[in-house]
């Protein structure tokens, strides 16, 4: 089973910061929160991961709480095309080569 | 850019068939991975392979097999379709130890009738 807890969906509108929470409060220690999005008719992309600190790339920025046991993922200038499912697997680095993938978060960007 | 690619963005096989999904990535990636992803279950993985040759179950390998030759290709085989493997058929690679960054290809959408 996962071993995360996100909304089913979220509207957002176009050019705003669209910030997705998953919760994940059994983390632990050493497992890292990785999030991904898929497209519709696309296989899942990677976007972004962290442990603990907050980590920012070209396409996301992830706010890891102080405790882990929940993170927001934040599109800082949401666009019509980021409209997805977005989800978020907490795993070891290499765990046994699995992320356990759940329902995600359907994301609709609104013009 | 890391490219994978599958055979078959759709498929239509009969039931008993023997079906061969066929996926191809440019990266030299040792890692590659079958997922099925079916409404409400999400993504499953199958199998996957960390070098050629080498293979492991995932959560729901029953029916399927797979083969790895060369580094480049894995495919999934379907001993004798049932109309209960119609999915959304998923492959994707990546480095040993980034198991974390996985590339997927675009899928291919499997019917058994």
């Amino acid at each position: 089973d996962a071993k995360t807890t996100q909304p089913t969906s979220m509207d957002c509108a176009e050019g705003r910061a669209a910030n997705l929470p998953c919760n994940h409060s059994t983390i632990s220690g050493n497992e890292y929160v990785y999030w991904y999005r898929q497209i519709h008719s696309q296989g899942p992309q990677y976007i972004i991961h962290g442990l603990k600190n907050n980590e920012t790339n070209e396409m996301a920025s992830l706010i890891i709480t102080e405790d882990r046991k929940s993170s927001t993922l934040i599109l800082p200038h949401a666009t019509l095309r980021d409209t997805a499912v977005y989800y978020c697997i907490v795993s070891h680095m290499d765990s046994n080569y699995q992320l356990i993938w759940g329902a995600g978060t359907k994301l609709i960007i609104k013009p | 850019d890391v490219k994978v690619t599958q055979s078959s963005r759709y498929l239509v096989k009969r039931t008993g068939e023997k079906v061969f999904l066929e996926c191809v990535q440019d990266m030299d990636h040792e890692n590659m991975f079958w997922y099925r992803q079916d409404p409400g279950l999400g993504l499953r993985l199958i199998y996957f392979s960390y070098d050629v040759k080498m293979k492991e179950k995932g959560d729901i390998p029953e029916g399927y097999s797979v083969s790895r030759e060369k580094k480049e290709r894995f495919s999934l085989i379907l001993e004798s379709a049932s109309t209960n493997q119609t999915s959304m058929y998923l492959c994707a690679s990546s480095f040993q130890g980034e198991t974390y960054e996985q590339y997927f290809g675009p899928g291919t959408r499997l019917t058994v009738t």
